[in-house]
């Protein structure tokens, strides 16, 4: 089971550049990480997702290490609707899925 | 990508009565889940919805209470049976795709309340 580290919350201003690492000490060879964002009321969506290196997309980027026992999604120039909260999940090896969220990352952006 | 829909989106019930959610995916999915989320609080995974067998529950779920059907690839209930109001949550349906690396497409959710 590769449990997930995140810090329980940031605060950041618009503009601003937000970088929310996890920690997953145990990650398996075949495993992706995978980010989702939760508004309030709502269900989490989609953010990115990736295995090694660097992953970027219209919204955020992915940095993965070489020895992938962490990762850092990175926001560039949040604005005050990037208000939410930020989980990573590692997929779980042996071809049977179970999703685990961890406790997230509660981003505040701040005028 | 695909989009989930659940009914209903919120409801209050009484104590000793069950309810029935629904859960539609717009196009069909090879995974389905189930997961409540107490307010403030992260996800937690009730089970996943297996097409046409029985469901896998998670610790602390059993079959009695959370019945789970899941007929084809883009349909699932869940039902909360002889609820109390500790089952007052918000229950969310998820669908994903093992091509996607289990990407997950989330419901809005079920807001439920047990007086």
């Amino acid at each position: 089971l590769a449990k997930t580290t995140q810090p329980i919350s940031m605060d950041s201003y618009e503009g601003q550049e937000v970088n929310i690492t996890c920690s997953h000490n145990n990650i398996a060879t075949n495993d992706y990480i995978t980010w989702y964002q939760q508004f309030p009321s709502q269900g989490p969506r989609f953010i990115i997702q990736g295995y090694k290196t660097k992953v970027t997309n219209e919204v955020a980027s992915l940095f993965i290490p070489a020895d992938r026992k962490s990762s850092t999604l990175s926001l560039p120039r949040v604005s005050l609707s990037d208000t939410a909260v930020y989980y990573c999940l590692v997929d779980l090896p042996g071809g049977s899925y179970i999703p685990t969220f961890g406790r997230g990352t509660s981003l505040i952006v701040h005028p | 990508s695909a989009v989930i829909s659940q009914k209903p989106s919120r409801d209050i019930c009484q104590r000793g009565t069950s309810l029935t959610i629904q859960c539609q995916v717009d196009s069909q999915v090879t995974m389905m889940f189930w997961y409540r989320q107490q307010p403030g609080q992260s996800l937690t995974l009730i089970a996943t919805a297996n097409q046409g067998s029985e469901a896998t529950y998670e610790s602390g779920f059993v079959i009695d209470k959370f019945p789970i059907s899941r007929p084809n690839l883009t349909f699932s209930t869940l039902t909360v049976s002889n609820m109390s109001p500790e089952d007052s949550s918000i229950y969310l349906c998820s669908g994903g795709d093992r091509t996607l690396h289990n990407e997950q497409f989330f419901g809005p959710g079920t807001r439920l309340t047990v007086l």
